[in-house]
């Protein structure tokens, strides 16, 4: 697609309740990324993919979040009993290559835990 | 202390003025740095992107960054409404570009 894509837009999930975050990335790029965006804040690193290899988690706030890219594009991130700390905006992200390219931004899936 | 600081504003100016946006950082591993834009309910857009120290020029944008005082600039000449929006920071030391960011400006340009 022309861009980084991301669904749901907004959820309100019940604490408690698992959810999934979908994202697909520009055809072709290799790297990955998720962060997570508190209101006024900017946004946080979670996890880094490069094709369909998880690199780095160490941005995974707690056991309850988890990602995958099993196929080296669309990637998912699940978040499992979510709690009320978890509201925040999911950002996905991807470039062409793994060092010193733009990073493109999807618009984001607003999370509320109610 | 956060490894990247930037004042959160809200930042109102008239429009046509310069604006000054800066941020200071604490990790001297960081090599490249860049400023966002971030519409509401946006994601994040690329505006600048540089390497190490100096000036980088494109438009009306200018960044500008000292590795020395480890403290980073962008600057708006001309600034429009359209350039309302928050601005972040952000930098890495290179690799696979884990990307470490401040927290935003907010900018106001009032018509």
């Amino acid at each position: 697609g022309a861009g980084v894509s991301q669904s749901p837009r907004y959820k309100v999930a019940k604490r408690g309740q698992d959810v999934a975050l979908r994202c697909d990335p520009i055809s072709g790029h290799v790297s990955l990324f998720w962060y997570q965006q508190a209101l006024g804040q900017g946004p946080e690193f979670l996890t880094y993919f490069q094709n369909e290899a998880q690199l780095d988690k160490s941005g995974l706030p707690s056991d309850r979040f988890f990602a995958e890219r099993p196929e080296g594009s669309v990637s998912t991130l699940k978040i499992q009993r979510t709690q009320q700390e978890d509201s925040a905006v999911y950002l996905c992200a991807s470039s062409l290559g793994t060092v010193r390219n733009t990073i493109y931004f999807g618009e984001g899936s607003w999370l509320t835990v109610v | 202390q956060k490894e990247v600081e930037q004042d959160p504003g809200p930042l109102s100016v008239p429009e046509g003025a310069i604006v000054s946006l800066n941020c200071t950082y604490s990790n001297s591993a960081f090599q490249y740095f860049m400023w966002y834009r971030q519409y509401s309910r946006k994601g994040p857009e690329l505006l600048m992107y540089t390497y190490s120290s100096g000036n980088k020029e494109d438009g009306r944008f200018t960044a500008q960054v000292d590795k020395s005082s480890k403290y980073i600039s962008l600057f708006i000449r001309d600034s429009q409404p359209s350039d309302s929006a928050t601005y972040l920071c952000a930098m890495t030391a290179g690799g696979y570009q884990k990307v470490t960011f401040g927290t935003g400006t907010k900018l106001q340009v009032i018509p």
